[in-house]
C-alpha cells in the first residue's frame, strides 16, 4: 500500500543534541516538503524538494537542514537542538502527473518534537 | 501577499446539526483551494478541492465546499454533523510552485 511514513512519531530530547526526523513515501513521488507547525498556527513549509539532490528553503526560515539522496527518503536534521525547535514537523510529497501544475500533497502522521 | 483566513479558532455544534467552516483568502490569479481535515495525532487528509469549473465541489465523508470569487471564500459545509467530524480543519491556497499556504485551522468538538 503506498503510503508515506514518519518515524519517530514522538521525540522528547535534551537541548544540543543532533537529532533526524525520518520521512519516507513509497508512491514514487518525485516533490516532498516540510511543515512545521505550532499549536493553534498554520502550518509552515520550511523545506521542499522537487527531485533527488534538490533540496530548497520554505517561506519559514529554520535552522533544520534536509537531503534527497533517495526519491522516496527526505529527512530533517538538526545539528543542536533547542526548546525554541519544539513543534511539530510534518512530511508531505506529492507527483507530477496529468498537466496540472498542482498535484495534491500527501502528508504522514507527523513527529512530535520536545527540546528540553 | 497571498494569504489565507479562518476567523473561527473554535466552534462547537452539536451532533446532527449543519456545520458551515468559514474560510477567506487572498491571491492575485485565480486560486487552487484546499480543505484538509487532521484528527488528533494523524497527519493532514485532503477534504476536496476546487481548480476550476463548478463553484460547489463534492468532497469525502459528506463534505462539500463552495468557491465564491466575489466574496473571496470557499466555505466548506456538511448537512449533519457526526461524532467522529470532530477535527482541526484547515484551509489552504495552492501557490503555482506547487506550494501550499495554509490558513490557522478552525477546531471543530462535536457535542452529543
Amino acid at each position: 500500500e503506498a503510503d508515506i511514513y514518519q518515524t519517530p512519531r514522538y521525540l522528547v530530547i535534551g537541548t544540543g543534541k543532533k537529532i533526524t526526523l525520518e520521512c519516507s513515501q513509497t508512491m514514487g513521488h518525485d516533490k516532498m516538503y516540510w511543515y512545521q507547525q505550532d499549536p493553534g498556527m498554520e502550518l509552515h513549509l520550511i523545506h521542499y524538494s522537487y527531485g533527488v539532490n534538490s533540496t530548497e528553503k520554505g517561506d519559514l526560515s529554520s535552522e533544520s537542514t534536509v537531503s534527497r539522496i533517495r526519491t522516496e527518503h527526505f529527512p530533517l536534521t538538526l545539528e543542536s537542538a533547542r526548546p525554541s525547535h519544539t513543534s511539530q514537523y510534518l512530511c508531505a510529497s506529492s507527483g507530477s502527473a496529468g498537466r496540472e501544475w498542482y498535484n495534491e500533497q500527501f502528508f504522514g502522521p507527523g513527529t512530535r518534537l520536545t527540546v528540553l | 501577499a497571498q494569504s489565507v483566513t479562518q476567523p473561527d479558532i473554535h466552534i462547537t455544534v452539536s451532533e446532527g446539526a449543519s456545520l458551515e467552516l468559514r474560510c477567506n483568502y487572498s491571491y492575485g490569479a485565480t486560486p487552487y483551494l484546499f480543505w484538509y481535515v487532521q484528527s488528533p495525532g494523524q497527519g493532514l487528509q485532503l477534504l476536496l478541492k476546487y481548480f476550476s469549473g463548478d463553484t460547489l465541489v463534492q468532497g469525502i465523508k459528506g463534505f462539500e465546499a463552495e468557491f465564491k470569487r466575489s466574496q473571496s471564500s470557499f466555505n466548506l459545509r456538511k448537512p449533519s454533523v457526526h461524532w467522529s467530524d470532530a477535527a482541526e480543519y484547515f484551509c489552504a491556497v495552492g501557490h503555482r510552485t506547487n506550494k501550499l499556504i495554509f490558513g490557522t485551522g478552525t477546531l471543530l468538538a462535536v457535542q452529543p
